[in-house]
């Protein structure tokens, strides 16, 4: 069974300081993992993916996650936050033999200015 | 690039009534998921269709259906409606291929009253 768990529910930042949403998981295979973001009464755009090759991934708006195995841990930064990413940002993991998406509970990420 | 398309974007229904969402996929894309998103939650998979056959089933009430056309959109039926019923319902859709990546529709906002 996969499991999906995001640290916090909450994170609040100040405009130009480090973002840094976490999530870890548990999965019996090998896993996919997604980072979606969700901006108010709108759908979930991806960020980002980890499939195979580079643990180090980039996505859209200047994000990035880096998938450690031995933590269990797709962690989400960015050096720099905007006002703009003010948003609920889920993390999600499937596997090459269940492509139902497992969903974290999402973190509402607050800016401050 | 095209997107997946779902309509309507918003619903108002009385309890007991019937709804029906529709989604379109992306081109090409064979494989379409039903997601529910209740407030302040995280999505919940219902059900996922591949090439015209149910390929996985979730949390889908059994007051609710859906199906895949040959054009490949699929149409989730929601019967008997209940307040509990109000809730954002996402489409997905991805081809096989690379099945691991789902791109999600804006969403069905389903008030029921």
């Amino acid at each position: 069974a996969q499991s999906v768990t995001q640290l916090g529910s909450h994170v609040s930042v100040s405009e130009g300081a480090l973002v840094l949403l976490r999530c870890n998981y548990s999965s019996s295979v090998p896993p996919y993992l997604f980072w979606y973001v969700q901006y108010p009464n709108q759908g979930l755009q991806l960020l980002l993916k980890y499939t195979t090759g580079a643990t180090l991934v980039k996505g859209i708006n200047g994000f990035e996650a880096e998938f450690k195995k031995s933590e269990t841990s797709f962690h989400l930064t960015k050096p720099s936050a905007h006002m703009s990413d003010a948003a609920e940002y889920f993390c999600a993991v499937t596997s090459d033999s269940n492509y139902q998406l497992i969903w974290g509970a999402g973190t509402k990420l607050i800016i401050k200015p | 690039a095209a997107g997946v398309i779902q309509s309507p974007r918003h619903l108002i229904k009385e309890k007991r009534e019937t709804a029906t969402l529709k989604c379109y996929p992306i081109p090409r894309h064979d494989t379409v998921y039903w997601y529910q998103q209740g407030p302040g939650q995280d999505p919940q998979f219902l059900i996922s269709f591949y090439e015209k056959m149910q390929s996985d089933k979730g949390s889908i009430p059994d007051r609710f259906s859906a199906q895949q056309f040959s054009d490949y959109h699929s149409e989730l039926n929601m019967s008997s409606l209940e307040l509990g019923d109000s809730a954002l319902y996402f489409c997905a859709s991805s081809f096989r291929g690379r099945a691991e990546t789902q791109y999600f529709g804006p969403g069905t906002r389903l008030l029921v009253l």
